[in-house]
């Protein structure tokens, strides 16, 4: 059965940290997506990924970065965490079928205080 | 400018009646579409798909249309249970497109027993 798995369920940071949420999938997928959720703005894409070392921005990739060191695991980093970037994250992979879909994962809530 | 538009970001319908969840996009190079649907504090699951040879799709009480030429798609529910309460958004790809899908805002479908 098809997994992605998110490191943090909740998380509550003061402006300013580091922050960093992590993604893996067990598809053997090549591609992954990071995700925010706003009431109101739906799904905008932050970055996504199309092999190891390799990415790509989205629409929103300001105040972000992300690593991709191996196939599995994707991590979104939010290097200055500010009040603005409080949001639900949304992580995803995909197959290579073209009529494939993205599998995601259960979401972080972040909080950033 | 939104590629993929969910005009109603709200829908509420009896329990048993048809639910009906529309989407217009406006990049014709679009040719494979999807339904998902989000519970809150939960990541979206694939409901639905349909690729642009097609203009129905049908899984159980779940029902895709597609008008290529009016560049929209509706989500038919029947009959619509409490348990379809959740967020639904649309989303689209092209040719190339790396499974990077463009999501609509999403509609909040509330079934009321």
């Amino acid at each position: 059965d098809v997994k992605v798995t998110q490191s943090s369920r909740y998380l509550v940071k003061r402006t300013g940290e580091k922050v960093f949420l992590e993604c893996v999938q067990d598809m053997d997928h090549e591609n992954m997506f990071w995700y925010r959720q706003d009431p109101g703005l739906g799904l905008r894409l932050i970055y996504f990924s199309y092999d190891v070392k390799m990415k790509e921005k989205g629409d929103i990739p300001e105040g972000y970065s992300v690593s991709r060191e191996k196939k599995e695991r994707f991590s979104l980093i939010l290097e200055s965490a500010s009040t603005n970037q409080t949001s639900m994250y949304l992580c995803a992979s995909w197959g290579q079928g073209r009529t494939d879909t993205q599998y995601f994962g259960p979401g972080t809530r972040l909080t950033v205080l | 400018d939104q590629q993929v538009k969910q005009n109603s970001p709200s829908l509420s319908v009896q329990e048993g009646r048809i639910s009906i969840l529309n989407c217009d996009y406006t990049n014709s190079m679009f040719d494979y579409f999807l339904w998902y649907k989000k519970y809150p504090a939960e990541g979206p699951t694939f409901l639905i798909s349909i690729s642009s040879i097609k203009d129905k799709n049908e899984d159980g009480r779940f029902t895709v249309f597609l008008n290529k030429s009016a560049k929209h798609l509706s989500l038919h529910i029947v009959p619509s249970q409490p348990g379809d309460s959740a967020v639904y958004f649309c989303a689209a790809s092209g040719i190339g497109s790396q499974g990077n899908l463009i999501f609509g805002k999403g509609t909040k479908l509330s079934v009321k027993p």
